[in-house]
């Protein structure tokens, strides 16, 4: 069964770090690429950051490129999502998801979220 | 980074069909895939269409969605009041080099 479990998250003052996993497992994890996917309290979805199989290539969003760093540990079966310089408006909900080979948004599996909150 | 334009409500009674559209643009929908989500209250997003008209496994031909030129459209007929939810399209887009998602609509069953 593909499962996907984040965790990391949590109140960080503004300014601050935050580092969140997502823990794969149930299928070939270096074979897939993954995203982060965020969701402001009350508000839509909005993509983060992906990468590739074996970490290689990424992308971010504009409103995080340069504080945000997303990485992987295929020995671990691990993604992570480092956050730095951490604003107010980076408060939401972080998915990660398994894009199906393919299919540049085909989030198939999603994890079940942690939430981030910046505030003083 | 601009994203897909989508109404904010729609809404419909049991059994009746109801469409959803979805704009954007050449570097987005004009070029790649869509895929719509179904987000129920308090859960994690789930994939309902991808490349534009297919149907993951499990879900419903109740759903199907369409596209044409910028924009495109998700329909669900026969509805049911378990169908009350979110749904978002995305996309990739080319001049961002990432993922945009339309604001979402809220779907209410009357």
């Amino acid at each position: 069964e593909v499962q996907l479990v984040e965790s990391g998250g949590g109140l960080v003052q503004p300014g601050g770090s935050l580092r969140l996993s997502c823990a794969a497992s149930g299928f070939t994890f270096n074979s897939f690429w993954m995203h982060w996917v965020r969701q402001a309290p009350g508000k839509g979805l909005v993509w983060v950051s992906r990468i590739n199989g074996d970490g290689t290539a990424t992308n971010y969003a504009d409103s995080v490129r340069g504080r945000f760093t997303i990485s992987r540990d295929n020995a671990k079966n691990t993604l992570y999502l480092q956050m730095n310089s951490l604003r107010a408006e980076d408060t939401a909900v972080y998915y990660c998801a398994r894009a199906f080979v393919g299919a540049a948004v085909g989030y198939d599996y999603w994890g079940q979220g942690t939430l981030v909150t910046v505030s003083s | 980074q601009s994203g897909l334009t989508q109404p904010p409500s729609a809404s419909g009674t049991p059994g009746q069909r109801v469409a959803i559209s979805c704009s954007g643009s050449s570097s987005n929908i004009g070029t790649n895939s869509v895929y719509w989500f179904q987000q129920l209250p308090g859960t994690a997003p789930k994939l309902l269409i991808y490349g534009n008209s297919q149907r993951p496994s499990g879900v419903p031909d109740r759903f199907s969605g369409s596209k044409s030129g910028t924009s495109a459209s998700l329909a669900i007929s026969g509805l049911r009041s378990e169908d009350e939810a979110d749904y978002y399209c995305a996309a990739w887009d080319n001049s961002l080099s990432g993922v945009v998602f339309g604001g979402g609509t809220k779907l209410t069953v009357l």
